[in-house]
């Protein structure tokens, strides 16, 4: 089945600083990628769509200038945490389809814990 | 605004019982429904996906059934094990004006315990 790789797994880093996660799929090209966020004892919160060559569209609350996204090619989305705080700490989760169309089956990264001290 | 609920929030059994997850959604508007199995800390493995004009799924001990008039679906584990401890979400891709994004609506999910 297809792949999704992220990087890196885990990550801790300290308030204010920003840290990217990558977001690969491995074995097929993907115009779309989508971006969830997952705090504790909760579910996945769909945070962008990550868009090839465009700008990404941001749900609604979520601050674009806060979460940078980055799909520079048809198998790599980057999510940029900048100046992140404790309230960041979560769990980051991508997830891209191989189909040809948007409806298709999602295959979903491992996922990032990322921690904000 | 789709809105996706899951019951019961948390099911312990013994081995061998066969068990009912339950999901219900607000917006029957779908493209499809996906059944996903996450383990602590870990990401999402797909388990079955319903289109929107099907109305059930199966793969080995589990079937996944759609009946969007009620906003529901079910998912069944049949002869449980000790493996399939973890936590079961239903995921929703909504579609608008018959155009799917791919974007998903997750429900809380369901922690099942399955011990030997």
């Amino acid at each position: 089945g297809a792949v999704v790789s992220q990087h890196p797994s885990r990550v801790i880093c300290k308030s204010g600083t920003s840290v990217k996660i990558e977001c690969r799929s491995l074995d097929f090209q993907a115009t779309t990628m989508f971006w969830y966020r997952q705090f504790p004892k909760q579910s996945l919160m769909l945070m962008a769509t990550s868009n090839e060559g465009s700008k990404a569209t941001y749900e609604q609350g979520v601050e674009k200038d806060k979460f940078l996204i980055n799909h520079a090619s048809l198998t790599l989305s980057t999510l940029t945490v900048t100046s992140a705080h404790p309230e960041d700490s979560s769990f980051y989760i991508c997830s891209a389809n191989p189909g040809q169309g948007v409806g298709d089956t999602q295959y979903f990264g491992p996922g990032t814990r990322l921690t904000v001290l | 605004k789709q809105e996706v609920t899951q019951i019961p929030a948390a099911l312990s059994v013994p081995e061998g019982e066969n068990l009912v997850l339950n999901c219900s959604f607000t917006d029957s508007a779908i493209y499809n429904l996906q059944w996903f199995r996450q383990d602590p800390g870990k990401g999402l493995t797909s388990l079955l996906l319903i289109q929107s004009s099907q109305r059930e799924q199966t793969s080995g001990r589990l079937n996944a059934s759609l009946d969007k008039s009620s906003g529901r679906s079910t998912l069944y584990i049949a002869a449980s094990q000790p493996g399939d401890s973890a936590t079961y979400l239903c995921a929703l891709d909504t579609h608008a004006g018959g155009t799917s994004y791919g974007k998903l609506t997750f429900g809380q999910g369901t922690i099942l315990t399955v011990h030997p």
